[in-house]
């Protein structure tokens, strides 16, 4: 059975700083590996898609890795702004389409 | 904006209540997956359809119960309503084919309190 842990469950940093979100999972056969943000009270907005065979995906600001063999992805924030303030879940995928998501980081960047 | 759209946004239901939950699904979008998401929590699996057919199904009692129409919008039924189901009821969709990614593309959800 997939388990997925996210860490630290809350974060709290100053505008600009970079910054590193973690999600370990215990089963490497993955399919794919998916991080969302969630604003409170909202539904999941994708941010990054990794297929099993690749090592790492960017979008803008947003970088996540994949390393299935420690069974680690991490979300790496450049630049961080008040409005990256969310909920960011990692979710690993099987081939037919189910998620097994962590509980989530909340992020919290003040000006 | 994803293209999955949900209905309602919010519902009241006592206990014993019955409820249905609507999604329509992103254009094009052959699979649909419904998902609870307790507060302060991840969201968990219910199940998946594809093509009408039920073809995946998590850790969820028989009352927990949906259909996928030719359109291929979906509902979720939930009968005799528990406390322990007020939640928020996230829909999904992807292209379950050669040419799809596996993306999951979510709604806005439904928020479910039970009294």
């Amino acid at each position: 059975k997939q388990e997925v842990t996210q860490i630290p469950a809350a974060l709290s940093v100053p505008e600009g700083e970079n910054l590193v979100l973690n999600c370990s999972f215990t089963d490497s056969a993955i399919y794919n590996l998916q991080w969302f943000r969630q604003d409170p009270g909202k539904g999941l907005t994708s941010l990054l898609l990794i297929q099993s065979s690749q090592r790492e995906q960017t979008s803008g600001r947003l970088n996540a890795s994949l390393d299935k063999s420690s069974g680690r992805s991490t979300l790496y924030i450049a630049a961080s702004q008040p409005g990256d303030s969310a909920t960011y879940l990692c979710a690993l995928g099987t081939s037919y389409g189910k998620l097994t998501f962590g509980q989530g980081t909340i992020l919290t960047v003040h000006p | 904006e994803t293209g999955v759209t949900q209905s309602p946004t919010h519902l009241i239901k006592t206990r014993g209540q019955q409820v249905t939950l609507r999604c329509s699904s992103q254009s094009g979008h052959n699979t649909v997956s419904w998902y609870q998401q307790a507060l302060g929590q991840g969201p968990q699996f219910i199940f998946q359809y594809y093509r009408e057919e039920e073809n995946g199904r998590g850790n969820f009692p028989p009352r927990f119960s949906g259909l996928q129409f030719p359109n291929y919008s979906s509902e979720l039924n939930v009968n005799a309503l528990e406390l322990d189901d007020s939640a928020l009821y996230l829909c999904a969709s992807k292209d379950y084919g050669a040419g799809g990614t596996g993306e999951l593309f979510f709604g806005e959800g439904s928020r479910l309190t039970v009294l």
